[in-house]
């Protein structure tokens, strides 16, 4: 497997555009979280799945995020209106099951909003 | 409010040098894990402890679990350049919601 792959690598967009991050998990994996990191807030964690359920979304900083896994081997976090407080490195991760609970992280997207 | 406390948020020492980084909670994880995260990628697993207690040795690293489960620590025996990196711990408060410290961000100056 190639491991979680994220999509794209890095994004510079303008205040109030619509932003995508792509991600795809390893395949069989039963868990999918989304993190946005800065140096003042760490990694912190915005919603996550399991089998393609929203379980928790309570990190979710506003109603301008939101995120989708329409199926088990692709998801979406779209940011709409951007600002440029969002400018941030997201990462995907996901997690085989409730058991083997290590996290695979794809390589992050590196949004600047301008 | 961080649910993971690390210490100290940043390090910098000699090569050779010994160090130890903390991580500590309030509450109780049935596991914790530790990352290591370099520049330009995602975190990468590098131990999980279970039980209370418990040690784990990864070469010159040193994992330990506290006994109330709230707590761990990472040792580094005779440090080296490529220890360089950011140090994450996480665990899960339950229901999976896997959370992580802010990090411990360790430079080791040849």
């Amino acid at each position: 497997d190639a491991g979680v792959i994220q999509s794209p690598r890095h994004e510079v967009t303008e205040m109030g555009q619509e932003v995508t991050l792509r991600c795809k998990p390893i395949s069989g994996h039963d868990y999918l979280f989304w993190y946005r990191q800065t140096m003042m807030r760490g990694l912190e964690l915005l919603i996550y799945f399991n089998n393609n359920v929203p379980i928790d979304d309570s990190g979710m900083p506003e109603d301008r995020f939101s995120a989708k896994m329409p199926n088990a081997s692709f998801s979406t976090l779209k940011i709409q209106p951007s600002e440029p407080r969002d400018s941030a490195v997201y990462f995907c991760a996901s997690v085989e099951d409730r058991y083997n609970t290590e996290a695979f992280f794809g390589q992050g997207t590196r949004l600047t909003v301008v | 409010t961080q649910l993971l406390e690390q210490s100290p948020q940043f390090l910098s020492i000699q090569e050779g040098e010994n160090l130890t980084v903390y991580c500590n909670s309030s509450s109780v994880f049935s596991s914790l894990q530790w990352y290591r995260q370099e520049p330009g990628e995602g975190p990468v697993l590098l131990v999980t402890v279970v039980t209370g207690g418990e040690v784990k040795k990864l070469k010159r690293l040193t994992f330990q679990f506290g006994d109330a489960r709230k707590d761990s620590s990472l040792h580094i025996t005779a440090a080296q350049p490529g220890d360089t990196g950011l140090y994450l711990c996480a665990g899960v408060p339950g229901a999976q919601k896997l959370v992580f410290g802010q990090g411990t961000r360790l430079t080791i100056n040849p």
